[in-house]
């Protein structure tokens, strides 16, 4: 059964810094793996698609990096501002069977 | 841009009530999907749809059923709702079967059962 982690579960930092967010999935045998954003109380936003054969994509200051052989995926965010507050959830697209498998989120909080 | 609207933002309903979540997209998109979403837990899958009146059941659809009698409108129904179906609900739609679609969701009702 595949498992999405996201490390950490809550992250604060001070603005302009660069960071990076990690997920972590226990079977390899995926289709693609996204990068979600939630603002509170609101439904996600799909930041950036990953397919399997690819090794990242990049979308403005966001840079999004897939590694399947290890099972890790990382979200960097250069330049942070407060407007990058949100939680960001990564979904593993399953090969078998119609399925995302979702992380729990990191919780960011980007300081003025 | 895609819509997708959830009838209502927030719901307060008392224990063996039946519930009715609603959600509209309009972008004729074939795929429909109910999450629910607990702290610490993620987005978990209730049940999908591929297209009008078809339905499969997701990671955890005990408790709840679905409708889809048109292709813009996907409806969640708890037959009976208990306090552990205290949750936000999340709407998402996809234009085809193919995780090359991203999926859209609306803003989500958050649902306190009493």
């Amino acid at each position: 059964k595949q498992e999405v982690t996201q490390i950490p579960a809550a992250l604060s930092v001070p603005e302009g810094e660069n960071l990076v967010l990690n997920c972590s999935f226990t079977d390899s045998a995926i289709y693609n793996l996204q990068w979600f954003r939630q603002d509170p109380g609101k439904g996600l936003t799909s930041l950036l698609l990953i397919q399997s054969s690819q090794r990242e994509q990049t979308s403005g200051r966001l840079n999004a990096s897939l590694d399947k052989s290890s099972g890790r995926s990382t979200l960097y965010i250069a330049a942070s501002q407060p407007g990058d507050s949100a939680t960001y959830l990564c979904a593993c697209a399953l090969e078998y069977g119609n399925k995302l498998v979702f992380g729990a989120g990191t919780i960011l909080r980007v300081k003025s | 841009d895609v819509k997708v609207t959830q009838s209502s933002r927030y719901l307060v309903k008392r224990t063996g009530e039946k519930v009715f979540l609603e959600c509209v997209q309009d972008m004729d998109h074939e795929n429909m999907f109910w999450y629910r979403q607990d702290p610490g837990l993620g987005l978990r899958l209730i049940y999908f749809s591929y297209d009008v009146k078809m339905k499969e059941k997701g990671d955890i659809p005990e408790g709840y059923s679905v409708s889809r009698e048109k292709k813009e409108r996907f409806s969640l129904i708890l037959e009976s709702a208990s306090t552990n179906q205290t949750s936000m609900y999340l709407c998402a739609s996809r234009l085809e079967d193919s995780f090359n679609e991203k999926l859209f969701f609306g803003s989500g009702t958050q649902l306190s059962v009493l």
